[in-house]
């Protein structure tokens, strides 16, 4: 089966920097995912690791390690509309599989 | 970009009927398209994939006579929620592979089931 875990719940301050990890276990592994989602609202794409390394794009940074299964997303420059949930995805064969998330909250 | 739309987006129904949701690529054709439940505070749990001109294939744990899944055509896929009771009541998103657009997955927006 496939084993997906990441921290329920993380705070931080505006401005800031936050990383969310993600550590896994599955086979027919392709990728890894990064999506953010409002309460209420579909995910919206932000990253995707293959290799092992940095992916960055603008604020938001992706690290992945297969021989680790390990990622963690980086968020910097942390503002009040990033508070969210943060879900982890690695590819099973076809398939899209999910962590359970992460509930960022930002406070001023 | 690749579209994925989903409608309804909110859907209200008494307990015992039936609810169906489609789910549709607008500019692609989608060969495979998967089904997703969420639950309040919880993560996206695959429910099912659903082949063009196949059986869908069940997630363990999820019933296929009470989720029935029919993917006729390349751009369609409709998902029933068969004999609803309250505890069916969940958010709704599907998807769809595109190879060109994020990587392979594009999301419809979701619907959101409340059965009374």
């Amino acid at each position: 089966g496939q084993n997906i875990d990441q921290p329920t719940e993380m705070t931080a301050t505006e401005g800031a920097i936050v990383q969310i990890n993600c550590t896994y276990q599955t086979s027919g592994f392709n990728g890894l995912f990064w999506y953010q989602q409002h309460a209420g609202e579909a995910p919206t794409f932000l990253s995707y690791n293959v290799l092992d390394g940095l992916e960055e794009k603008g604020r938001f940074s992706s690290f992945l390690s297969r021989s680790k299964g390990y990622s963690y997303l980086l968020l910097k420059e942390l503002q009040m509309k990033d508070s969210a949930s943060y879900l982890c995805a690695v590819t099973h064969y076809n398939k899209l599989i999910f962590g359970a998330g992460t509930r960022l909250a930002v406070h001023p | 970009g690749a579209v994925v739309s989903q409608h309804p987006s909110r859907v209200i129904c008494k307990s015992g009927t039936s609810v169906k949701i489609e789910c549709r690529s607008l500019d692609f054709q989608a060969t495979t398209m998967f089904w997703y439940r969420q639950f309040p505070k919880q993560s996206l749990m695959l429910m099912a994939t659903s082949n063009e001109g196949s059986k869908a294939t069940y997630e363990q744990g999820v019933e296929k006579d009470k989720f029935l899944i029919n993917h006729a055509s390349l751009t369609l896929s409709t998902l029933t929620v068969t004999s609803a009771h309250p505890e069916d009541s969940s958010f709704y998103i599907c998807s769809a592979r595109e190879e060109s657009t994020n990587y392979g997955y594009t999301f419809g927006s979701g619907t959101r089931l409340t059965v009374v």
